[in-house]
């Protein structure tokens, strides 16, 4: 079956750490994309990539990075300065340029005590 | 940068009544507003949507207004199921191509049986 699959459901860190978040999808999309989640707030763009190898910065990407080697993955690396990182992480992808189409993951819930 | 608003929060309702989700937006060149259902421990996924040319537009039970010289727009659900229930976003943004959409904050709807 096709789809995008993010992994773990669940992840926990101490603080300080970096951790990496997985992301991986067979729909033959070329665009990606990262959101993070937050209790009473929309979604919110952390980095997007629209073709391997080329990202973008979000609206929220400081202390986080990306790299996008392959067309099927896009992990996202949270890293120690990102002062609050603990939110629920969600990825998707689309065709190019088509965000509001973008079939979404089910989210990694990252918890850094 | 874009501010979406939607409200309400949440929002409880019988089994077989209407519901009505409302959002607000600021930036007048917005042309495509899609609406997102995000169930328990899932991504959100695209219900539907509208463009700037059209007033209204209808799927089953679900339909979506739009009035942009107030900058504002709803999602209707008649006849609500239980299976209505999740949380509910609106978005917004320049063009269906574009590759960023401004999120509301989400709207939990239950559906009491």
């Amino acid at each position: 079956d096709g789809g995008i699959t993010q992994s773990p459901k669940y992840l926990f860190r101490k603080e300080g750490q970096n951790v990496t978040l997985s992301c991986e999808q067979n729909l033959n999309h070329d665009a990606m994309y990262w959101y993070r989640q937050d209790p009473g707030q929309g979604l919110r763009l952390i980095y997007y990539s629209q073709i391997v190898n080329d990202f973008q910065k979000g609206d929220i990407a400081e202390g986080y990075s990306v790299s996008r080697e392959k067309k099927e993955s896009f992990p996202l690396t949270v890293t120690s300065a990102q002062k609050n990182p603990t939110a629920f992480y969600l990825c998707a992808s689309s065709i190019r340029g088509r965000v509001a189409e973008a079939f979404f993951g089910q989210g990694t819930r990252l918890t850094v005590v | 940068g874009e501010n979406v608003e939607q409200h309400p929060s949440t929002l409880s309702v019988q089994e077989g009544d209407s519901a009505v989700i409302k959002c607000t937006y600021s930036d007048s060149a917005s042309n495509y507003f899609p609406w997102y259902k995000q169930e328990l421990g899932k991504g959100p996924q695209l219900i539907i949507d509208i463009r700037s040319n059209v007033g209204e537009k209808k799927d089953q039970r679900i339909a979506v207004t739009l009035n942009k010289t107030a900058k504002h727009f709803s999602l209707h659900i008649t006849e609500t199921q239980p299976e209505d229930s999740a949380v509910y976003f609106c978005a917004n943004g320049r063009k269906i191509t574009g590759n960023q959409f401004y999120f509301g904050t989400g709207t939990s709807l239950t559906v009491i049986p």
